[in-house]
């Protein structure tokens, strides 16, 4: 059974420049969280999407941007990225909207801005 | 707001002893707490969550949780510690019951174990 991928592991930009990550969820999973982790810090929620919708949304500007697909998998927009965009962009996944569902991550991606 | 504290950045143990890994909380209602580990250029591992019920939880990798009500804690431990125990730690909360929610965590604290 696979868990929670995200593509891809690293990745390199430059100011100014568009990236999109990629994950799929676990399976039988269908909601789908998206993390910042700066160095050193806990991560902090992004936004979350459930039936291809986004249902919740951290304090993020809106050039952080995502979709779901209708099998469940998810991207991850940044536009016109900034120093400070750099971090490890994780994806979370779990199954409807209960409230003792367990959330499971995946290993990352590792986005630098130069 | 939900929120998490963790006021260790850091805990040394050495290997065969027990261990602790501090977590407080601040909720309105009913918490719902997690753990995850983190190793080095990975990603957070599930440990264990409390919900509601019995106030010691058991988890993956021998590790357990005490949630104090009182004290509005939820401290990790383990009553051995071992070398690959070493990683970084997050305890975190749901921010509300049910619906869609959101994880917030602590700033996380290093665990080193030596040999």
């Amino acid at each position: 059974d696979a868990g929670v991928t995200q593509s891809p592991t690293h990745l390199i930009k430059t100011r100014g420049q568009q990236v999109t990550l990629r994950c799929s969820p676990k399976s039988g999973h269908d909601t789908v969280s998206w993390y910042q982790q700066a160095l050193g810090q806990g991560p902090q929620f992004i936004f979350q999407y459930y039936e291809e919708e986004e249902r919740q949304r951290g304090n993020f500007p809106d050039r952080f941007s995502g979709h779901q697909f209708p099998n469940y998998s998810s991207e991850l927009n940044v536009n016109a990225l900034l120093l400070g965009d750099s971090a490890l962009y994780l994806c979370a996944s779990r199954s409807g909207t209960s409230g003792t569902d367990t959330q499971y991550f995946g290993p990352g991606t590792r986005l630098t801005v130069l | 707001a939900q929120s998490v504290a963790q006021p260790e950045d850091q805990v040394n143990v050495a290997e065969g002893n027990p261990l602790t890994v501090k977590c407080t909380y601040s909720v309105s209602g009913n918490p719902y707490l997690f753990w995850y580990v983190q190793y080095p250029n990975r990603g957070l591992q599930f440990l264990l969550k409390y919900i509601t019920g019995d106030n010691l939880v058991k988890g993956s990798y021998g590790f357990e949780a005490e949630f104090n009500k009182s004290q509005t804690s939820f401290h990790l431990k383990k009553p051995s510690a071992l070398v690959s125990d070493s990683a970084l730690y997050f305890c975190a909360v749901r921010d509300k019951p049910a619906g869609f929610q959101k994880l917030v965590f602590g700033t996380g604290t290093r665990l080193l174990v030596s040999p």
